[in-house]
């Protein structure tokens, strides 16, 4: 089954709004991490975030390992804040290697 | 900031061709990776590598075979192409070891006609 749920799938939101993304894992975890997918393809890592929370201007990234869950919350968001939001995780048994959820693709509109 | 490079960015094979994607980091990184990206399906892995001379089969390996002959080199090799082989080629290195996040190339677009 799938090991990594993100949701929503979709997002449309106006500028300026807040949103929060999740991110659930069935098994157990090591740590995990959250990418961004330019609408042109390519992809970037927004954190390495094993546990507790991160923060990096207008992104935060919460991680509790014990509940199997992260999320990614976005503040004041912006158009340039459109693509996609992928997490993975790195997974206790299995080396060292992420397996990742289909992603969150978000929407800015003016 | 940490450089991966691939080649081709597009690439148009024919059914039972023979096909090799180049991947290049000039991290310094132990760990390599190819993914591939479909709708639906995210990004899954293919192979992967802890080293130079070391690969290992990700969650879909059929069909594909990797090659890492050195630390900065990994290849994803397609030795007979199939249509349901198109798709978006990514690969990336890290350093699980060190904490280190994973950087991606931009990505190889493989059509298979």
């Amino acid at each position: 089954g799938q090991q990594v749920q993100q949701s929503p799938a979709s997002l449309v939101l106006q500028e300026g709004e807040n949103a929060e993304l999740q991110c659930n894992f069935s098994t157990s975890l090591n740590s995990m991490q959250w990418f961004y997918q330019r609408p042109e393809g390519s992809l970037v890592s927004l954190f390495y975030n094993p546990s507790g929370t991160k923060q990096s201007g207008r992104l935060t990234s919460t991680t509790v390992i014990k509940e199997r869950r992260s999320s990614l919350h976005i503040s004041s968001s912006q158009i340039t804040d459109s693509g996609t939001y992928l997490c993975a995780m790195e997974a206790g048994n299995m080396g060292y290697k992420l397996t990742f959820g289909t992603g969150t693709s978000l929407l800015v509109d003016p | 900031e940490a450089a991966v490079t691939q080649s081709p960015r597009n690439k148009v094979a024919v059914t039972g061709g023979k096909v090799t994607l180049s991947c290049n980091q000039t991290n310094n990184h132990n760990n390599m990776y190819w993914y591939r990206q479909d709708t639906g399906h995210g990004l899954r892995l293919i192979h992967y590598s802890y080293g130079a001379g070391s690969t290992e089969k990700g969650d879909i390996p059929d069909g594909y075979k990797a090659s890492r002959p050195s630390q900065e080199n990994f290849s994803l090799i397609l030795e007979l192409a199939t249509p349901s082989q198109t798709s978006v080629y990514f690969c990336a290195s890290g350093d699980f070891n060190s904490n280190e996040r994973l950087f991606f190339g931009h990505g190889t677009k493989l059509s298979v006609l």
